[in-house]
C-alpha cells in the first residue's frame, strides 16, 4: 500500500527555521513528482510547492518562494522542505503528496506553529 | 494564477437523496497534452484530504460508482447520486494543468 509520513513540525518563533520530511513506502518514489500542501488550521488547502522527478523541475507558492526550499533525496524515499524566515501565516497543517497531476497520495500532514 | 469557485459552499443533503457540486475555472483546464487534469478531493473532518477523482470524471480505485464528475473546458461538477452517511466533510476541487496548482474554496456537506 502506498504511504506518506511526514515528520518534523513544531511550534517555532517567528523568523526562525524548520525542516519538514516526508518518507515514501510502497511505490516507486523516484518515478513520481511530488508535492507540499498545507490548511492552516478550519481553511481550505493550498499548494506550497512541487518537484519533478530527478529533482529537475520546482515550483513554488508566490507566497513562499525565497522563503522556502523543497529538496528530494531518492535513496531514502524521502522528500524535504525547508522552511526559513517564518511567519504567523505559516502557521497550518503540511501534507507531503504524490503529484501525478492528480495529487493521488496524502500523509497525514504535520503541523507547523508560528508563535512567540 | 487559474481561480477555481465552487458552489456551493454548504451543502445539506438528505440521506439518501442526490448531491451537486459546482467547480469553475478562470480559464481553460485543457492542457497541451489533451487532457484535462480536474480533481476532485473529499476531507472528512479530523482526516486528510483523499483524492476521488481525477481528469474531470476518472475514479480512483474504490471510490464507490455513487461518485461521478464531469464538464469538459472551464465547468466541472461532482455528482452523488444517493448521499450516505461517510459522504459528510468537505469536498475540494483541484486544477493540475496549470502552474501554480489552484484548489477551490471547498464545499462542506453535511447531512439534513
Amino acid at each position: 500500500e502506498a504511504q506518506l509520513v511526514e515528520s518534523g513540525g513544531g511550534l517555532v518563533k517567528p523568523g526562525g527555521s524548520l525542516r519538514l520530511s516526508c518518507v515514501a513506502t510502497g511505490f516507486s518514489f523516484s518515478d513520481n513528482g511530488m508535492s507540499w500542501v498545507r490548511q492552516a488550521p478550519g481553511k481550505g488547502l493550498e499548494w506550497v510547492s512541487s518537484i519533478g522527478r530527478s529533482g529537475t523541475s520546482i515550483y513554488y507558492a508566490d507566497s513562499v518562494r525565497g522563503r522556502f526550499t523543497i529538496s528530494r533525496d531518492d535513496a531514502k524515499k524521502s522528500l524535504y522542505l525547508q522552511l526559513n524566515s517564518l511567519r504567523a501565516e505559516d502557521t497550518a497543517f503540511y501534507y507531503c503528496v504524490r503529484d501525478r497531476y492528480n495529487l493521488d497520495i496524502w500523509g497525514q500532514g504535520t503541523l507547523v506553529t508560528v508563535s512567540s | 494564477d487559474v481561480v477555481m469557485t465552487q458552489s456551493p459552499l454548504s451543502l445539506p443533503v438528505t440521506l439518501g437523496q442526490p448531491a451537486s457540486i459546482s467547480c469553475r475555472s478562470s480559464q481553460s483546464l485543457v492542457h497541451s497534452d489533451g487532457n484535462t487534469y480536474l480533481n476532485w478531493f473529499q476531507q472528512r473532518p479530523g482526516q486528510s484530504p483523499r483524492h476521488r477523482i481525477y481528469k474531470v470524471s476518472d475514479r480512483d480505485s474504490g471510490v464507490p460508482d455513487r461518485f461521478s464528475g464531469s464538464g469538459s473546458g472551464t465547468d466541472f461538477t461532482l455528482n452523488i447520486s444517493r448521499v450516505e452517511a461517510e459522504d459528510v466533510g468537505v469536498y475540494y476541487c483541484m486544477q493540475g494543468t496549470h502552474w501554480p496548482r489552484t484548489f477551490g474554496q471547498g464545499t462542506r456537506l453535511e447531512i439534513k
